[in-house]
């Protein structure tokens, strides 16, 4: 069975200082690995997906996240925050068939003037 | 442009009544998925269908039904027997047999019931 944590329900940070978004899975598969990100009242927009060609993957709108095997974690990092960046935040892991997918229960990334 | 769409936006519904939401996605997507969101949670699995003419309960199936008799349409149908059905309703839709495929989201139905 799969799983996934998101360590914090709420991340505040101000805007131009980096954010760190956790995320822990539990996956008996060679996992499939996404974020996506939540404006309120809106669906879901893939921010950026792990697809094994590397550790280190870039996404939309200057993130970025590093698979780590050895600590079952896809943690999500941006250099800078930017106000348009307050919204939530959903890790998700997959089969390899991307049959079953499993959320995470969020992170709120709130982002201080 | 390729994408997911669904409506209404809003939807509200008096007691009793049986609603249908609808989800129609032109990505030629073998697999569509609906999705309940209530505030400040995360997304909980409604019904979910791999192929046209098939779907299969999620974890909170009790009080909704669905179809799948075309490959771009899921409708979704709330019905009286929900008790709680006030929620962000979402469609969402992926490829199969492909290795690290994403779900592709609409963006949402909000249903009140008054």
């Amino acid at each position: 069975a799969q799983s996934v944590t998101q360590l914090d329900s709420h991340v505040s940070v101000s805007e131009g200082t980096p954010v760190l978004l956790r995320c822990n899975y539990s996956s008996s598969y060679s996992p499939s690995l996404f974020w996506y990100v939540q404006h309120p009242n809106k669906g879901l927009q893939l921010l950026l997906k792990y697809t094994s060609a590397a550790t280190l993957v870039k996404g939309i709108n200057g993130f970025e996240a590093e698979f780590k095997k050895s600590e079952t974690s896809f943690h999500l990092t941006k250099p800078s925050a930017h106000m348009s960046d307050a919204a939530e935040y959903f890790c998700v892991v997959s089969d390899d068939y991307g049959q079953n997918f499993v959320f995470g229960p969020g992170t709120r990334l709130s982002v201080l003037p | 442009d390729g994408g997911i769409t669904q409506s209404p936006k809003y939807l509200f519904r008096k007691e009793g009544q049986n609603v249908t939401l609808s989800c129609e996605q032109n990505l030629n997507h073998d697999a569509m998925y609906w999705y309940r969101q209530d505030p400040g949670q995360g997304l909980r699995l409604i019904y979910y269908s791999q192929i046209v003419n098939d779907f299969q309960k999620g974890d909170i199936a009790e009080g909704y039904s669905v179809s799948r008799e075309k490959k771009e349409s899921f409708p979704l149908t709330v019905t009286s027997a929900q008790k709680n059905p006030t929620a962000f309703y979402l469609c969402a839709s992926s490829s199969t047999g492909v290795s690290y495929n994403e779900q592709f989201f609409g963006p949402g139905t909000r249903l009140t019931v008054l």
